[in-house]
């Protein structure tokens, strides 16, 4: 069983369109969740943290359940350069290790 | 301010090769991560190290060393290189366990 387990996609979305994409992860005590994108042929680099109360950062939100064990990440508005894979990574404190989702891949049409 | 550099940026070994790949970074974090990421499997933590001198496994260790003699600097290495070793390393660095990392651009690694 898979630590972190997101839906690769692909997302075709037209220009504009709102997207959504949920990321579970399967242990419980998991203390830290971060979305990270990565371009193709590119490193990972932060998107947002995901705070239990939920956070906003302009277009982007994300989102912490802990009872279902998932995190979420809304697009508004998309544009042309938001088109990228999306990780989902999760930390458990009582570790040192961060698990990363295989990506959700995003592509936005004009 | 670079933030963190990996080199060499691509490489094509022989089986039973040995290389060593150098991740350097500048913002004086404490911890550092060994990463490699291959198609449908994400990222996966080869080792990390949480301070000078100090190194540890992570989830996929076999057939790799590591080495933090300074803090700024985060060497792997693979003494005897096999084909499933062909992946895409990626080096990270954060602050605190909990707090972001930042990632070098990778090595494309090739094992023939």
């Amino acid at each position: 069983r898979k630590e972190v387990e997101q839906d690769p996609g692909p997302f075709n979305v037209p220009e504009g369109a709102t997207v959504a994409f949920n990321c579970t992860y399967s242990n419980s005590a998991s203390q830290s969740f971060f979305w990270y994108r990565q371009d193709c042929r590119k490193e990972p680099k932060l998107l947002m943290s995901v705070y239990s109360s939920g956070n906003e950062d302009g277009r982007f939100t994300a989102q912490l359940n802990r009872a279902s064990q998932y995190i979420s990440l809304l697009i508004r508005d998309s544009k042309l350069s938001d088109s990228a894979t999306y990780l989902c990574v999760v930390n458990e404190d009582t570790g040192n290790q961060f698990y990363f989702g295989t990506g959700t891949s995003l592509t936005v049409i004009p | 301010n670079a933030g963190v550099t990996q080199t060499p940026k691509f490489r094509v070994l022989k089986t039973g090769q040995s290389m060593t790949l150098l991740c350097a970074q500048d913002m004086n974090h404490e911890y550092m991560y060994w990463y490699r990421q291959d198609p449908g499997m994400g990222l996966r933590l080869i080792h990390y190290s949480v301070g000078e001198g100090t190194t540890a496994k992570g989830e996929v260790p076999d057939g790799y060393n590591v080495s933090r003699l300074k803090k700024q600097n985060f060497l792997l290495g693979l003494e005897s290189a096999a084909p499933s070793q062909t992946s895409v390393y990626f080096c990270a660095s954060s602050s605190d366990l909990t707090d972001t990392q930042y990632f070098g651009p990778g090595t494309r690694l090739t094992v023939l």
